[in-house]
């Protein structure tokens, strides 16, 4: 089945670590993006990538870095300069000319104490 | 600036009754698109319908209808014959044209259904 998986879906880290949240995805879609969600909230985008080799920041892409050397693959890096890095992860991808199609991965909560 | 407003952060509705889940939203641009996504206690974001602002009708997926009223700019979701399985978080969101046709998200609406 196609989608969009990412590793793992609980992460624990000491302040001060770099950390890298996994997404793949299957359905050869061409954009790719990473949001962030804090309790209570709705989603804002980090970063987005909408062809290989390609990305551009989102509103809130301080302390954070991605790659993009596949079209299945967009890993995004938490720095050490984020200063609240600890929140619930979604990649998402979507494919360009379908408007109406949008998927998000089961997301991944990231914890830094 | 573009924005999602949806003014209801919780609700209650009897099972197997109708429920309206508010939003509304501001943008200058003519071409956009709107979506709501469930979002059960897993944390993983449901698709659940999608309304073009040039779509005439509005849009049905099974028991998810979308009251679009683009004057007011108001997008709200009706879901019919709840189900306690519906219980979740829904979020309305609005794709918008620039930063890679990113979405911009409300602050959702936590959806309770009772037996």
């Amino acid at each position: 089945d196609g989608g969009i998986t990412q590793s793992p879906k609980y992460l624990f880290r000491k302040e001060g670590q770099n950390v890298t949240l996994s997404c793949e995805q299957n359905l050869n879609h061409d954009a790719m993006y990473w949001y962030r969600q804090d309790p209570g909230q709705g989603l804002r985008l980090i970063y987005y990538s909408q062809i290989v080799n390609d990305f551009q920041k989102g509103d809130i892409a301080e302390g954070y870095s991605v790659s993009r050397e596949k079209k299945e693959s967009f890993p995004l890096t938490v720095t050490s300069a984020q200063k609240n890095p600890t929140a619930f992860y979604l990649c998402a991808s979507h494919r360009q000319g379908r408007t109406y199609e949008q998927y998000f991965g089961p997301g991944t909560r990231l914890t830094v104490t | 600036a573009q924005k999602i407003t949806q003014t209801q952060p919780g609700m209650f509705v009897q099972e197997k009754e109708a429920v309206t889940l508010d939003c509304t939203y501001d943008t200058s641009d003519q071409s956009y698109g709107l979506f709501w996504y469930k979002q059960p206690s897993s944390g993983e974001m449901i698709f659940l319908i999608y309304q073009g602002s040039y779509d005439e009708q509005n849009a049905t997926e099974g028991r998810y209808s979308l009251n679009f009223q683009k004057a007011r700019k108001s997008a709200n979701l009706v879901i019919s014959a709840s189900q306690l399985g519906d219980s979740a978080m829904y979020f309305c969101a609005m794709r918008v044209n620039n930063q890679g046709g990113k979405l911009i998200f409300g602050q959702g609406t936590e959806l309770s259904v009772k037996p």
